[in-house]
């Protein structure tokens, strides 16, 4: 109950595409969902998070599309660019304590 | 504004000794969190601390452990490592116990 499951594994972009990452989670006691951002060799920085009470959250090229009856989430990247080159990991956690981290998206965006 | 900073950036043992692993939270935080990401397993939650306490801890043995100093800075200790602890430990700090976590870069420990 208090995994969460990530999808794709691996994703390839052509530069200018869009890019979407799947999550889904078990646990109805969750009520905060982050992304991460990973490059090689650095600690995740955070790229967007989202609650429960809103549909959908949009900071520039990225959006978080949120489901609450389908217990599942999403990250869209608009206009993937080379530079987005990364892994990406959702993550849930009750209160923000401890998160629980999907097992990672591996981005490649190519020219 | 100074990131979360960890040290050292390596640290190579063998089995059956201990590494001591260490974290220093953003200015102002109080919490501080470590996880645990080996190769493809992604990331685990191993501790929490706030306020110099342990407030949560993931399924992990207990020789796991670590501690908060006054100055909220944190180690992690780990003994009896074994080859399956090799693995980049990350360290997060988040500003009390409902704010958002702040990764630093890791350690990344190697078992021999």
């Amino acid at each position: 109950q208090q995994q969460v499951k990530q999808s794709p594994q691996s994703l390839i972009v052509q530069k200018g595409g869009i890019s979407i990452i799947n999550c889904a989670y078990e646990n109805t006691a969750f009520d905060y969902f982050p992304w991460y951002q990973q490059f090689p060799g650095k600690g995740p920085a955070l790229l967007i998070a989202i609650r429960p009470d809103v549909s959908e959250k949009k900071e520039g090229r990225f959006t978080i599309s949120f489901n609450k009856s389908a217990k599942q989430f999403s990250l869209h990247i608009m206009d993937s660019q080379p530079g987005d080159s990364a892994t990406y990991f959702c993550a849930a956690s009750r209160d923000t304590d401890k998160l629980i981290f999907g097992t990672g998206t591996r981005l490649q965006v190519f020219p | 504004e100074a990131g979360v900073t960890q040290s050292p950036t390596h640290l190579i043992k063998t089995r059956g000794q201990q590494a001591t692993l260490r974290c220093s939270p953003i200015s102002g935080h109080t919490s501080v969190y470590w996880y645990q990401q080996a190769l493809g397993l992604g990331l685990q939650f191993l501790l929490w601390y706030d306020e110099g306490e342990e407030r949560n801890r993931g399924n992990f043995p207990p020789r796991f452990s670590g501690r908060q100093f006054p100055n909220y800075s944190s180690e992690l200790n780990v003994n009896a490592l074994e080859l399956e602890d090799s693995a980049l430990y990350l360290c997060a700090s988040s500003l009390g116990t409902a704010g958002t976590q702040y990764f630093g870069p890791g350690t990344r420990l190697t078992v021999l």
